[in-house]
């Protein structure tokens, strides 16, 4: 079945320094991939997406970069603060489905 | 508005009890997802619905049943409690889209955290 893996399962950076995560998809057909942020006891928020038909995409210090060919995606944070500290997880789904294969998250911990 | 909203927050089961959590959107999203998260392993999909009236099994489905009779919530019912089912469950929403934006992002509730003695 569909399968999407997500690594590093834990992260560690210094403030300021820059944090990747990345995923990879097993099914080609898959088009959309959305990242979401969990903070402690917290739901999963969207922090940024990307669709197959694009190969990077930015948000000020957030951007992620999709290669189909390979069939993987990254997240990439930039000067990150103590704030970004959290559970990230990356998705995968095709149009053809209704589902969302999610990774198994990554907690990155910035360290002041 | 409200989003999505899950009751209960917190609940503790013994062993065989049933229950049923209650999920409901106000953004009149016609699809309907309920996920269950573990240490380790993400979040996994129960079942779905796409529209009132329809459910489906999704990844982890035994030990769950769901229904939608109202588009705006989906009810995710435990028959006979297990320690295994012990996890926190979220519920999520979002619209159908369309043509090549026919993905769209999910919304997610706070979540219900269930323990099972």
């Amino acid at each position: 079945g569909e399968n999407v893996e997500q690594h590093p399962s834990t992260l560690s950076v210094q403030e300021g320094d820059s944090a990747v995560i990345k995923c990879t998809y097993s099914d080609s057909a898959s088009n959309y991939f959305p990242w979401y942020k969990q903070e402690l006891g917290k739901r999963p928020q969207l922090i940024i997406d990307i669709r197959s038909n694009v190969g990077e995409k930015k948000d000020q210090r957030i951007a992620v970069t999709l290669n189909k060919t390979a069939k993987h995606f990254s997240l990439h944070i930039t000067e990150t603060q103590p704030e970004d500290s959290a559970v990230y997880f990356c998705a995968a789904s095709n149009r053809g489905t209704y589902k969302y294969i999610f990774g198994t998250g990554t907690r990155l911990k910035v360290l002041a | 508005n409200a989003g999505v909203t899950q009751t209960p927050k917190f609940r503790v089961l013994k062993t065989g009890q049933s229950m049923t959590l209650l999920c409901a959107q106000d953004m009149n999203h016609e699809y309907m997802y309920w996920y269950r998260q573990d240490p380790g392993m993400g979040l996994r999909l129960i079942h779905y619905s796409v529209g009132e009236g329809t459910t489906a099994k999704g990844e982890v489905p035994d030990g769950y049943n769901v229904s939608r009779l109202k588009k705006q919530n989906f009810l995710l019912g435990l028959e006979s409690a297990a320690p295994s089912q012990t996890s926190v469950y979220f519920c999520a929403s979002r619209p159908p889209g369309l043509g090549l934006n026919s993905n769209q992002p999910q919304h997610f509730g706070d979540g219900t955290r269930l323990s099972i003695l």
